[in-house]
């Protein structure tokens, strides 16, 4: 079955970086796009990026843009997101997804990070 | 940005209402709009897909429609086991997401 497990999360200061991982199974990662997505505590779902299956075209929010970066690794079905200069306000549980392309249908337990000093 | 204007944002039903959540579009969406349930610290589970297609496993009292900016989820008699928050969601050619604010319903 399809699995997903989140890593990296962790707490980090103000304008510091961190790079969270998705390790994906029970399927062929390289057919399928994959997301990230997050949420704040007690708070509603915000898309944060999403990587096409071959990795060539990744799309961002507006609220990460230029601070986060989206890859992916096919030879080892492995997920990404890059954060620099993270916020207050990045704190969330980051979710990774499998995509039929723009709809996410399988998600993993997510990966915590706080952003504070 | 698109905004996706989701009500309401809780509701209190009893066991077999039927119940009726709304999402509007403030752009044509076509049927590009989806709905996930969340149950209290679990991941988000797709219910429907492309407004009025239900997942695989999914039970038939969920139900979707709509088209262009209107959209409706129902569940045509309400089970205990579907307390949890629901989200719309959509996508367009700009290959961006975005979810609705969320409706929590609970058990009256």
């Amino acid at each position: 079955q399809v699995q997903l497990v989140e890593s990296g999360g962790g707490v980090v200061q103000p304008g510091g970086s961190l790079r969270l991982s998705c390790a994906a199974s029970g399927f062929t990662f390289s057919h399928y796009a994959m997301h990230w997505v997050r949420q704040a505590p007690g708070k509603g779902l915000e898309w944060v990026a999403v990587v096409w299956s071959d990795g060539n075209d990744k799309y961002y929010a507006d609220s990460v843009k230029g601070r986060f970066t989206i890859s992916r690794d096919n030879s080892k079905n492995m997920l990404y997101l890059q954060m620099i200069s993270l916020r207050a306000d990045d704190t969330a549980l980051y979710y990774c997804a499998r995509g039929y392309i723009l709809t996410p249908n399988n998600w993993g337990q997510g990966t915590l990070v706080i952003v504070s000093s | 940005d698109i905004q996706m204007t989701q009500s309401p944002s809780s509701l209190s039903a009893s066991i077999g209402d039927r119940v009726t959540i709304t999402c509007q579009a403030s752009q044509d969406s076509k049927n590009y709009l989806n709905w996930y349930q969340q149950k209290p610290g679990k991941a988000p589970k797709l219910l429907i897909y492309d407004a009025s297609n239900l997942e695989a496993g999914v039970p038939s009292r969920f139900s979707g429609s709509g088209s262009g900016t209107d959209f409706t989820f129902t569940i045509s008699s309400l089970q205990p086991e579907d307390i949890a928050t629901y989200y719309c969601q959509r996508y367009d050619n700009s290959f961006r997401l975005s979810f609705g604010g969320g409706t929590k319903v609970e058990i009256k």
